[in-house]
């Protein structure tokens, strides 16, 4: 059983828009979460980490962490044709003491 | 700082030949990863160092050994290659094993086994 889902997508925006990402997790226990971004071909980049339940903000990148609903969701202001790629969602499973990746949402802005 | 390193980028191996990835990082991180991404199947864990000296196994760790060299390198090592190990390999590195600090890869390895 996955334990940090995401829809595959894609999901497509137009420029500019708001684009909205977002991921289940099934660890209650889970205190930390990660977003990355990944393009074609490419390997993972770090792109915002959330320890606390609410908002944080980076630039056009906002997390929200909500752990009572158990999901976590990354919003891209502005969205720009350089944003499409891959984001994955990962989160630390408190039982197998690692990090667990969901499969990634494949994002496409659209000029 | 060049971050994660790793090589090589591309290879191709056939049934039950041996071969090394290497990883080196130059962050002075404690902790390194291995692990390897196949469609639809997300990035999953092959096994990981804490800190130097030590190995545990990760999610999907038969077929693979691993050996922390020291604190900046980590080697992942294929002793008879199966078609199944064809995926994509990357190596990641934090500042601690406590996965509350954020991981950071390399470039990735594409592994092919025919």
């Amino acid at each position: 059983q996955k334990e940090v889902e995401q829809n595959s997508g894609p999901l497509s925006v137009p420029e500019g828009a708001i684009a909205s990402l977002n991921c289940t997790y099934s660890d209650r226990g889970s205190q930390s979460f990660f977003w990355y971004r990944q393009y074609s071909g490419k390997s993972p980049e770090l792109i915002m980490s959330i320890y606390s339940n609410g908002d944080k903000e980076d630039g056009r990148f906002t997390a929200q962490l909500n752990k009572a609903s158990q999901y976590v969701s990354l919003l891209i202001r502005d969205s720009q044709p350089s944003d499409s790629a891959t984001y994955l969602c990962a989160g630390y499973d408190t039982g197998r003491r690692a990090l667990t990746f969901g499969s990634g949402t494949r994002l496409q802005v659209q000029p | 700082n060049a971050g994660v390193t790793q090589t090589p980028k591309f290879q191709v191996l056939k049934t039950g030949q041996s071969m090394t990835l290497q990883c080196a990082q130059d962050m002075n991180h404690n902790s390194m990863y291995w692990y390897r991404q196949d469609p639809g199947m997300g990035l999953r864990l092959i096994y990981y160092s804490a800190s130097e000296g030590t190995t545990d196994k990760g999610e999907v760790p038969n077929g693979y050994n691993v050996s922390r060299l020291n604190k900046r390198e980590f080697s992942l090592r294929l002793e008879s290659a199966a078609p199944s190990q064809t995926s994509v390999y990357f190596c990641a590195s934090s500042e601690s094993g406590g996965f509350s600090y954020e991981q950071y890869f390399g470039p990735g390895t594409r592994l092919t086994v025919t």
